[in-house]
């Protein structure tokens, strides 16, 4: 069926680092992809977004890196700090007539001082 | 400052009670969204509305409704015949309908059911 396959892992890293964070999708038809942040008791906030005639896109602080041969996304974070700790999803979005968004489930980033 | 506004942030019920949840909007937005968030599962889409006055359902629409009166709100209601209401419930927005373009959310409303 139809998935955003972002199980829900745990990432834990230490302040300063880089952290990465993948995420599979299975519709192959997607061609826009977004990652959200969501803070604990807090609604998700936009951090990037990618559409698929591109294969990387740059934030502050923030990469997120499509590969649409193996339909795989990532989002990396340069000099992970305390304030990045949060659930991160991934969703992507396609064409059914009208259009559809699939969300993730998740993973947990942890980051140690 | 813009945003999407929820309310209540917790709500209790007991089981068999009808319940509303607000959502307000001063984004000037067009489109409108509900989704159910529960632990370890990916957002859920319940209902949607691209314009004032038209509303469809989502993926997960039984046993809740929706109205869409004004540009700037979109209230759900959960009604007794939803089997399972407890839930984190998000509402969003975006300015207009069509993919390609981010959602903003509000902070929710847990809801409680018992």
């Amino acid at each position: 069926g139809e998935s955003v396959g972002l199980h829900l892992p745990t990432l834990s890293v230490q302040e300063g680092d880089n952290s990465i964070i993948n995420c599979a999708y299975s519709n192959s038809a997607s061609d826009y992809f977004i990652w959200y942040k969501q803070e604990s008791g807090k609604g998700p906030q936009f951090i990037i977004d990618i559409r698929s005639n591109m294969d990387k896109r740059q934030g502050q602080r923030v990469t997120v890196l499509l590969n649409k041969t193996v339909k795989h996304l990532s989002l990396q974070i340069a000099a992970t700090q305390p304030g990045d700790s949060a659930v991160y999803f991934c969703a992507e979005t396609f064409s059914t007539g009208g259009f559809k968004t699939i969300f993730g489930a998740g993973t947990r980033l942890f980051v140690k001082a | 400052d813009g945003g999407i506004t929820q309310s209540p942030k917790y709500l209790f019920r007991k089981e068999g009670q009808n319940v509303t949840l607000s959502c307000e909007q001063n984004l000037n937005h067009d489109a409108m969204y509900w989704y159910r968030q529960d632990p370890g599962q990916g957002l859920r889409l319940i209902y949607y509305s691209q314009i004032v006055n038209d509303f469809q359902k989502g993926d997960i629409a039984e046993g809740y409704s929706v109205s869409r009166e004004k540009k700037e709100s979109f209230p759900l209601t959960v009604t007794s015949a939803q089997k399972n209401p407890t839930a984190f419930y998000l509402c969003a927005s975006t300015s207009t309908w069509g993919q390609g373009s981010p959602l903003h959310f509000g902070n929710g409303t847990r809801l409680t059911v018992t």
